[in-house]
């Protein structure tokens, strides 16, 4: 398997935006996390999904912040309309249950200017 | 809720030697798992080591090891012969044991190996 496969790795635009990032977890994986981290408050979580099902969307900071798991193999993290202290590392990651195990993708980094 | 702790922000070593990362944290569970993350400038979250509560053996892998300490709920990461790719983010982080894979992350400590 490829891994967490995460997309764009930089993304550059401007305050007022619409941005989409984008997440293909490992096959067979039932559990999809959302994480975001910045210098100020490190890696948190912002949502997660079970079997496609948003299970706890609290670290979700405001309601700009939305996301969506239309099937097992595709999740999006959309910021509209985007700030500049959205600009952070988003990482996604994926998981099966009990496995303690949690894989996660290379992190898409986004700059809101 | 569960809460880890580092408490070392910043740490530097020559090359070669031993180096002791700390974490602690806090929770009512009892089966756990214990992580060891690093994260190099390519940011890349790298799994290091990881322990299992229910296990009274510290893991090791290579020149990585820990010393769990359940009681004291403390889990420090030590690594030996340090070489200079080993410049990175360290992260601890807790997950229980059963239900859902969820991380929680303590904030960190860059470490960097000097040659």
């Amino acid at each position: 398997d490829a891994g967490v496969i995460q997309s764009p790795r930089h993304e550059v635009t401007e305050m007022g935006q619409e941005v989409t990032l984008r997440c293909k977890p490992i096959s067979g994986h039932d559990y999809l996390f959302w994480y975001r981290q910045t210098m100020m408050r490190g890696l948190e979580l912002l949502i997660y999904f079970n079997n496609n099902v948003p299970i706890d969307d609290s670290g979700m900071p405001e309601d700009r912040f939305s996301a969506k798991m239309p099937n097992a193999s595709f999740s999006t993290l959309k910021i509209q309309p985007s700030e500049p202290r959205d600009s952070a590392v988003y990482f996604c990651a994926s998981g099966l249950r009990n496995t303690g195990e949690l894989f996660f993708g290379e992190g898409s980094r986004l700059t809101v200017l | 809720a569960q809460t880890v702790t580092q408490s070392q922000p910043e740490m530097s070593v020559q090359e070669a030697e031993t180096v002791t990362l700390s974490c602690t944290y806090d929770t009512s569970e009892s089966n756990y798992y214990l992580f060891w993350y690093k994260q190099p400038p390519s940011r890349q979250m790298i799994l290091v080591i990881r322990q299992e509560a229910y296990k009274q053996q510290n893991a090791t892998e290579n020149r990585f090891s820990v010393n769990f300490q359940k009681a004291a709920k403390s889990f420090s990461l030590k690594i030996s012969d340090s070489q200079l790719g080993d410049t990175a983010m360290y992260f601890c982080a807790f997950m229980k044991q059963w239900g859902a894979q969820k991380l929680v992350f303590g904030q960190g400590t860059r470490l960097t190996i000097n040659p």
